[in-house]
């Protein structure tokens, strides 16, 4: 989408190793979210983040670390990747609280 | 606890007649109201929302949706479907009690006939 980059569409990994995703946006907006979805779970929010070092964590945090250290930047970590962790992950923008969201394509990811 | 339904896996309709996608939930407070496609061509998109005010709202692509506070249900419509509206379909709900938190819904597939 405009505006919104995730950088890989496709990533495997092994069982053990660290995984950063990456998700770049050119909007200046606030608030930036990483989700995953799973086939009956609809999308789950793993972390979020409302500024530039603010970070707050979503309902499926377990084994995810997330930074942003600039505004347009917002990197998603699995500190060691699980089968588990075999999901489709989207990142979102939202200018403010009440906006919809941008989503970027998609990275899918498949921990071997 | 907090959630949203969407209670149809997949609904099947022709081109040309109408389409009625549902959702309700069970949240406390007055939510943040919202619909997303996700096509497998265009990705996820923002449909529309509703926050305050008139109970119908309009979005892109000719879709609207109903808020019925007494029902908690905030149903996704358009007067005509297009095959092209084949997509899945997500509710989400946005509460803030104790911070803001989106609660998506599991999904509907609608499949639009020629």
């Amino acid at each position: 989408d405009a505006g919104i980059t995730q950088s890989q569409r496709h990533k495997v990994t092994e069982t053990g190793t660290p995984v950063t995703l990456r998700c770049h946006q050119t909007e200046n907006h606030r608030y930036m979210y990483w989700y995953r979805q799973d086939p009956g779970h609809g999308l789950r929010l793993i972390h979020y983040s409302y500024g530039v070092k603010d970070t707050d964590k979503g309902e499926v945090s377990d084994g995810y670390s997330v930074s942003r250290s600039k505004t347009e930047d917002f990197l998603l970590t699995l500190e060691s990747a699980t089968s588990s962790q075999t999901s489709v992950y989207f990142c979102a923008i939202s200018e403010s609280r009440a906006d919809g969201y941008t989503f970027g394509s998609g990275t899918r990811l498949t921990v071997v | 606890a907090q959630s949203v339904a969407q209670p149809e896996d997949q609904v099947n309709v022709a081109e040309g007649n109408p389409l009625t996608v549902k959702c309700t939930y069970s949240v406390s407070g007055n939510p943040y109201l919202f619909w997303y496609a996700q096509y497998p061509n265009r990705g996820l998109q923002f449909l529309l929302k509703y926050i305050t005010g008139d109970n119908l709202v309009k979005g892109s692509y000719g879709f609207e949706a109903e808020f019925n506070k007494s029902q908690t249900s905030f149903h996704l419509k358009k007067p005509s479907a297009l095959v092209s509206d084949s997509a899945l379909y997500f509710c989400a709900v946005r509460v803030h009690t104790g911070g803001f938190k989106t609660i998506f819904g599991a999904g509907t597939r609608l499949f639009v006939k020629a």
